[in-house]
């Protein structure tokens, strides 16, 4: 089974600084797929970015960009020059490489951090 | 515009009854998840649908019914069984079974026992 760790459960930034939300998995699959979704006070879940393991460059979105280390199966996230916006609960999920999707090959998530950005 | 969309959304029970959630899609995914929500817990899987006419069982789904006779359609029943319903549940969808590009939500249930 895999398992996903977010040793953080809140964390605060300043408006425009940068700040890294860490997350850690455990898997014995060598094939698999990483996400960072957030989910701000409407609730709504919003996958911010989507790095694939056998990708050695680190993926980027904009202001989000992660720090994929796969020998440690650590998956950062760092948020630049952050915004008011981007106040939510920010979830990472894991989900091994699959043919057909079966039992075991489904989105394990995180329990969350807990960003604020304050003016 | 496509998405998923659940209803309603905020939902009151009184002990001992069966209540459904609904979940509605119309991005064409073939494959459908249902995810519950609790403060410090993360999300955690009760049931999931790869095709019409199937369906599994997450990691919680005690208490639970499912059915998936529509592509479109994955509702969720939370019977009189399940001992802690009040919950946040979110409904989502993936292009593919295999998720290997995430999935997508819907804007969720809360589910409140009175």
């Amino acid at each position: 089974a895999q398992t996903v760790t977010q040793s953080q459960p809140e964390m605060s930034v300043q408006e425009a600084e940068t700040v890294t939300l860490s997350c850690t998995y455990d898997t014995s699959e060598n094939n698999y797929y990483l996400f960072w979704y957030k989910q701000p006070p409407s609730r709504q879940m919003i996958l911010v970015i989507r790095q694939e393991a056998y990708k050695q460059q680190n993926a980027t979105e904009n202001r989000f960009s992660v720090n994929f280390q796969k020998a440690a199966k650590s998956f950062s996230l760092k948020i630049s020059d952050s915004q008011l916006g981007d106040t939510a609960m920010y979830f990472c999920a894991f989900i091994p490489f699959s043919h057909s999707g079966g039992s075991n090959y489904k989105l394990t998530f995180g329990k969350g951090t807990l960003l604020t950005v304050n003016p | 515009d496509g998405g998923i969309t659940q209803s309603p959304k905020y939902l009151f029970r009184k002990e001992g009854q069966n209540v459904t959630l609904s979940c509605e899609q119309n991005l064409n995914h073939d494959a459908m998840y249902w995810y519950r929500q609790d403060p410090g817990q993360g999300l955690r899987l009760i049931y999931y649908s790869q095709i019409v006419n199937d369906f599994q069982k997450g990691d919680i789904a005690e208490g639970y019914s499912v059915s998936r006779e529509k592509k479109e359609s994955f509702p969720l029943t939370v019977t009189s069984a399940q001992k802690n319903p009040t919950a946040f549940y979110l409904c989502a969808s993936s292009i593919e079974p295999t998720g290997d590009y995430g999935y997508t939500f819907g804007s969720g249930t809360r589910l409140t026992v009175v």
